[in-house]
Formats: C-alpha cells, sequence, structure tokens
C-alpha cells in the first residue's frame, strides 16, 4: 500500500456537466476526508467518513456535490451541474483517527470551462 | 471558532540561512498543532506535529513549538537548503481530530 490514490489527476469539463472523483484510502485507515483547495489557499474541509459513514459535510458541501464511501474502503465524490466557481484543486485524505495526521493524496485538478 | 493565520509570503533566502514561518492560531479546547509542506506537482506531506502546550515537533531539521500562552507554532530552521522550496501550511486539529483548518501557506524560495 504505497498511500492515497486520487483518479483523475486532472479534469476539465464544460459548465453544467457531472463530473465524479474516486479517492482510494490507506486500506488500514477507517477515516476519509475531502478538502478543496483553490489557487493561494490552504484546504478547506468538504466532509469526513467514518468507515462507511459519512459523518460530518461543511456548508461548502452544496446540494450540488455528493460524497459516498460504499463498504468503507474507496470514495467518490460526485459534483452536478458544475459551475465555474468549483474550479479546484479536490483532496482526498485518510487517517487512523489517532491525532498522527492524515496522508493527503496528490488531489484531483478541476477546470471548468 | 478555529482558525490558523500564518505569515504570507513568498519568502526568499539564500541557502544556509535561518527561517522562521509564523503561524498562530485561535481554538477552543486543546488543539494539536501540524505544520504540511507542498512540494511542486506533489500533495501536502505531514512534516511534523505537536500535542500539547510546550512540545516540540521536529522533522528534517524543521521545529516547531507548542505556544499556548502566545497562540503560536513558528516554523524553524537553522540552514536551510535550495530542496526546502515548496509551500508550508500551519494547521490544528480540534481534540476529536474529525477535521484539520489549514492556514492559507507560506511558499518558500531558497536560492543557491
Amino acid at each position: 500500500d504505497t498511500g492515497v490514490s486520487q483518479d483523475p489527476r486532472h479534469k476539465i469539463t464544460k459548465r453544467g456537466q457531472n463530473v465524479t472523483f474516486r479517492c482510494d484510502p490507506i486500506s488500514e485507515h477507517n477515516r476519509l476526508y475531502w478538502y478543496r483547495q483553490t489557487l493561494g489557499q490552504g484546504p478547506e474541509f468538504l466532509t469526513y467518513f467514518q468507515n462507511e459513514a459519512q459523518l460530518e459535510k461543511s456548508r461548502l458541501l452544496s446540494d450540488r456535490f455528493s460524497a459516498e464511501r460504499p463498504k468503507g474502503s474507496f470514495s467518490t465524490l460526485e459534483i452536478q451541474r458544475t459551475e465555474q466557481g468549483d474550479s479546484a484543486m479536490y483532496l482526498c485524505a485518510s487517517s487512523l483517527g489517532t491525532g498522527d495526521g492524515y496522508t493527503f493524496g496528490s488531489g484531483t485538478r478541476l477546470t471548468v470551462v | 471558532g478555529n482558525s490558523v493565520t500564518q505569515m504570507e509570503g513568498p519568502v526568499t533566502l539564500s541557502e544556509e540561512a535561518f527561517l522562521t514561518i509564523n503561524c498562530t492560531y485561535t481554538a477552543t479546547g486543546y488543539p494539536s498543532l501540524f505544520w504540511y509542506v507542498q512540494y511542486p506537482g506533489e500533495g501536502l506531506q505531514l512534516l511534523l506535529k505537536a500535542t500539547k502546550a510546550d512540545d516540540k515537533g521536529s522533522n528534517k531539521g524543521f521545529e516547531a513549538t507548542y505556544r499556548k500562552e502566545t497562540t503560536s507554532f513558528h516554523l524553524e530552521k537553522g540552514s536551510v537548503q535550495v530542496s526546502d522550496s515548496a509551500v508550508y501550511f500551519c494547521a490544528l486539529s480540534p481534540y476529536n481530530f474529525n477535521k484539520f483548518y489549514f492556514g492559507s501557506g507560506t511558499k518558500l524560495n531558497v536560492k543557491p
């Protein structure tokens, strides 16, 4: 297990289209997090899962956003009816929740044109 | 509420210079504090952490001390290298580690 994997690395989509990103966490990590990072800013929390349960969602996560983590393994983040303001780097991270910090993936860069 | 403020960059230093990147925080309760580093084209990597007041985190020559009285967690390195050029993020996590609050990042450029 080499770390947190995210797919795709880059996504260009037209405004109004739906997009889905995938995250594969470190296998023994029970917590999985999604963050969004815009240029020149730090990551902002979107949501997190403990196993398959989605325990918290940020107000940033509008009703066009949905995340799932079936069976407590990989996770998907879907954005419906994309808008130009959705252009950002979407980061996934996983952890054991013990305070040792997250392991981040390399992110998916979304560009909405 | 919870928030992190770090000094704006970019910070430009010559190789072997001393580095300080300031970070202050506001938190409810007793958070853990972290520094993450992001090298060009890569994801964020944990650099160091401290979980309680007066703890010192250290890694790869970098150090930061959790100062509760000044609500600070400044990052220091005695002698920077060109390979340290990256963006550095200060972050806090409340006691339950449900989420992190990140600063806006400080870009460090080290010139040979």
